[in-house]
């Protein structure tokens, strides 16, 4: 299996702050790389697909980039509703592995 | 609007047997691959079974592979998972999710989960 580690496990920032997140993946993946949002009690949200590519309805503070093995979550500024939790998937190969997240904290 | 609606979780001793169904609405449901996706409690993402959309081809995580089976009926717009020999580690939230039309292989739309709690 195609192994997705995420750095950091966790983070603090404040409102209007630029988080950036990180995903790296145990093989080359292409573009094969999806993030999703999630809140606590909530099912997850596609937020972004094939590595940039910004899902419908999705704010465009959400950006995302990489190729191959290294790919980064980037919130340009950090909205009060934007505090959940983050994980990367990729979808290269099955089964399709998830990150283990990163929870954004407020500070 | 596309809705999918998962049912059926609950409590049930360990070794005991559950069926959860998910009901697909707002789409071409015969036109997706459909996953099962499990959270255990405080825990990641797992994708333990996909079906596609004719339903002729299934996928197990190796962790469920031999006790869950994934099928579908189309003609009733509605996913299945049946769990047999089930365990403690099996306790999570299931959610079922849609294969987008991206090409991607991502999940764009996801139920609101099923909390299945296996336990003595």
């Amino acid at each position: 299996d195609i192994q997705m580690t995420q750095s950091p496990s966790s983070l603090s920032a404040s409102v209007g702050d630029r988080v950036t997140i990180t995903c790296r993946a145990s093989q080359t993946i292409s573009i094969y790389l999806n993030w999703y949002q999630q809140k606590p009690g909530k099912a997850p949200k596609l937020l972004i697909y094939a590595a940039s590519s910004l899902q419908s309805g999705v704010p465009s503070r959400f950006s995302g980039s990489g190729s191959g093995t290294d790919f980064t979550l980037t919130i340009s500024s950090l909205q009060p509703e934007d505090f959940a939790t983050y994980y990367c998937q990729q979808s290269f190969r099955s089964p399709r592995t998830f990150g283990q997240g990163t929870k954004v904290e407020i500070k | 609007e596309v809705q999918v609606l998962e049912s059926g979780g609950g409590l049930v001793q360990p070794g005991g047997s559950l069926r959860l169904s998910c009901a697909a609405s707002g789409f071409t449901f015969s036109s997706y691959a459909m996953t099962w996706v499990r959270q255990a409690p405080g825990k990641g993402l797992e994708c333990i079974s996909t079906i596609t959309d004719s339903g002729g081809s299934t996928y197990y995580a190796d962790s469920v592979k031999g006790r869950f089976t994934i099928s579908r009926d189309n003609s009733k717009n509605t996913l299945y998972l049946q769990m047999n020999s089930l365990r403690a580690d099996d306790t999570a939230v299931y959610y079922c999710a849609k294969d987008s039309s991206s090409g991607w292989r991502n999940f764009d739309y996801w139920g609101q989960g099923t909390l299945v709690t296996v336990s003595s």
